[in-house]
């Protein structure tokens, strides 16, 4: 069976500061981990993605991620926030081909 | 190209009357899954289809629910005898199998709201 944690229900923040939204896991096989956007009255969207490799991954909106298989956290980050970016973000596992087991989401609320 | 479909957007419905969801996948998306997300339960998994092998039904949370697909494509989720507890967002995705993308996409949802 696997879980997600996302310890934070809601995040706010001020524009320009850095940010990071925890996410843990657990898993009893080795897992590939997503995190999701969605944005007000928006769908779900991929935002990035660990499924190997390199342990620190990007997103093309600079947000990165770091897969800590020690402590079993997928925690995301951002150095500087824009408006924009507010919205929920999910951090999700899956075994593969498989179903998503997503955490209960994490709101960022940036204000200026 | 098109992205999943979703109908119909909103549904409002009264307590104990039967609603059908629709999802259109992706084109060549052999993949299609079912989810539920909903206050102070975030989102929970219903069902998962592969190609034709048996659906995944383990996340159903009750008899009531029932999903079928058809021709590998079109896929339906039924709610019978619907109650106030199953208001929620539903959301499809699909995804291709094979490669290693492993990712899901996934449709805008459908927001059923029972009275």
């Amino acid at each position: 069976a696997q879980s997600v944690t996302q310890l934070d229900s809601q995040v706010p923040v001020f524009e320009e500061a850095p940010v990071e939204l925890r996410c843990n896991y657990s898993s009893s096989v080795s897992v590939y981990l997503f995190w999701y956007v969605q944005y007000p009255n928006q769908g779900l969207q991929l935002l990035l993605k660990y499924l190997s490799g390199s342990t620190l991954v990007e997103s093309i909106n600079g947000f990165e991620a770091e897969f800590n298989k020690s402590q079993t956290s997928f925690h995301l980050r951002k150095p500087s926030v824009h408006i924009s970016d507010t919205a929920e973000y999910f951090c999700a596992v899956s075994g593969g081909y498989s179903t998503l087991t997503f955490g209960k989401g994490t709101m960022l609320l940036v204000s200026p | 190209g098109a992205g999943v479909s979703q109908s119909p957007s909103n549904k409002v419905t009264e307590k104990g009357k039967d609603v059908e969801l629709r999802c259109d996948p992706i084109s060549g998306h052999t993949a299609l899954y079912w989810y539920r997300q909903s206050l102070g339960q975030g989102l929970e998994f219903l069902i998962y289809f592969q190609g034709n092998s048996a659906p995944d039904k383990s996340g159903l949370p009750s008899d009531r629910f029932s999903a079928e697909r058809t021709g590998g494509s079109v896929s339906t989720l039924t709610i019978q005898r619907t109650q106030q507890e199953d208001s929620a967002v539903y959301l499809c995705a699909s995804s291709v199998v094979g490669g290693e993308s492993y990712e899901q996409y996934f449709g805008p949802g459908t927001r059923l709201t029972v009275t």
